[in-house]
């Protein structure tokens, strides 16, 4: 079972809708959760960070978090062509060995205008 | 506030060489973690380094290695290059576990 998993993708979206992004993950103990955003040639860039169960806002993204279901998500609402990227999630664990970021395949995300 | 530094941008080595790839973290960030990212594979982590130790390796040979100085810079060495080795390396750095991790913008290593 892969650390972090994401769906593959691609997902493609009409300009205006909600994109629902999952992301699942395996270590029980993990404590905090990363949306990033890739754009074609570029580094990751942070977009969220969440780190308790429940629901996070920050403008037109909402992490969502539940912890029982090892389960992640982000959801992008009024979605514009230039939202068009890869999202990763990320997630910190193996705690009993220091800690380490690991990061799900990631989910390529179209919005067509 | 200056982010996270990499050098160089860009490399061509040839297979059986060796490279040292640099990163230098965001001022007071103790902990540098190395990506090596493929359109294959996505993100693979190599390793992560917190104030000189290295807490936690990835599943990569030993011809990948790396070191932190005690002023938080870290560096990347492959040795004997692999024509599988061209990839996007990025690091990224933070003041610890749990803590929102910042990237550089990479070096991307070709090996020919």
């Amino acid at each position: 079972q892969k650390e972090v998993e994401q769906n593959s993708g691609p997902l493609s979206v009409p300009e205006g809708a909600i994109a629902s992004l999952n992301c699942t993950y395996s270590d029980r103990g993990s404590q905090s959760f990363f949306w990033y955003r890739q754009y074609s040639g570029k580094s990751p860039e942070l977009i969220m960070s969440i780190y308790s169960n429940g629901d996070k806002e920050d403008g037109r993204f909402t992490a969502q978090l539940n912890k029982a279901s090892q389960y992640v998500s982000l959801l992008i609402r009024d979605s514009q062509p230039s939202d068009s990227a890869t999202y990763l999630c990320a997630v910190n664990t193996g705690y009993n060995q220091g800690g380490k970021l690991i990061f799900g395949q990631g989910t390529e995300l179209s919005v067509k205008p | 506030k200056a982010g996270v530094t990499q050098t160089p941008r860009y490399l061509i080595k040839t297979r059986g060489q060796q490279v040292t790839l640099s990163c230098s973290p965001i001022s007071g960030h103790r902990s540098v973690s190395w990506y090596q990212q493929t359109p294959g594979q996505g993100l693979q982590f190599l390793f992560e380094y917190f104030s000189e130790t290295q807490r936690n390796k990835g599943n990569f040979p030993g011809r990948f290695s790396g070191r932190q100085f005690s002023n938080s810079r870290s560096e990347m060495n492959v040795s004997t290059l692999e024509l599988g080795d061209s990839a996007l390396y990025l690091c990224a750095s933070r003041t610890g576990d749990d803590t929102e991790a910042f990237f550089g913008q990479g070096t991307r290593l070709t090996v020919v």
